[in-house]
């Protein structure tokens, strides 16, 4: 069975970096696209990056701004997300999700997430 | 960017029952790409729809996609006590990749 492990989060103050990373294991990490999708408490879904399977291409949200980097290992079967200069909006249950294909967008399988929390 | 609008905010019915759920694309979604994901409390979403209308693997037929262009349509034919969560949609054919607001479905 698919399964993908957050791991990484919890409470930041604001301008300060953190690194998320997902463990991913039963199947074949290195022909999968995959992203991180954020939901901010008691809102709704936002994706936030994607990076295709063999890492030469990333796409990020706009509202990022730069700040954020998706980064993958195929031969840790793991994904990134480097976060830099964190803000209060960016408090979020941060989740990865594997793409049904490269660049699909569609998102077949999810981690359980992992709680960033920019706060003083 | 494209805004997904569902409709209801809150659906309100019970066991048994039928659940119609709506979203509402401010502009033609490309080639039907419109998903729909399930989310219950403390847990991560889950795929159910893609394509408008293709089911995900594993997902019970009691639930049919539906639409194209700017309307699309969740149906639960006959809610089951576990189908009782948050519904999303997502467009994926046009960039930025966006999600409704959700819909909840709750026990009434």
């Amino acid at each position: 069975q698919v399964q993908l492990v957050e791991s990484g989060g919890g409470v930041v103050q604001p301008g300060r970096s953190l690194r998320l990373s997902c463990a991913a294991s039963a199947f074949t990490f290195s022909t999968y696209g995959m992203h991180w999708v954020r939901q901010a408490p008691g809102k709704g879904l936002e994706w936030v990056a994607v990076i295709s399977y063999d890492g030469s291409n990333k796409y990020y949200a706009d509202s990022l701004k730069g700040r954020f980097t998706i980064s993958r290992d195929n031969s840790k079967n793991t994904l990134y997300l480097q976060m830099n200069s964190l803000r209060a909006d960016d408090t979020a249950v941060y989740y990865c999700a594997k793409d049904r294909g490269n660049l699909a967008y569609i998102f077949d399988y999810w981690g359980q997430g992992t709680l960033v929390t920019v706060s003083s | 960017e494209i805004v997904l609008t569902q409709s209801p905010g809150t659906l309100s019915l019970s066991p048994g029952e039928r659940a119609t759920l709506s979203c509402r694309a401010s502009q033609s979604v490309s080639s039907s790409y419109l998903a729909w994901y399930q989310q219950k409390p403390g847990q991560a979403p889950r795929l159910l729809i893609s394509g408008a209308s293709s089911r995900a693997t594993g997902i019970p037929d009691r639930f049919s996609g539906s639409g194209s262009g700017t309307d699309f349509t969740l149906t639960i034919s006959r809610l089951e006590p576990e189908d009782f969560a948050v519904y999303y949609c997502q467009q994926y054919g046009n960039s930025p990749r966006t999600f409704g607001q959700g819909t909840k479905v709750e026990i009434k």
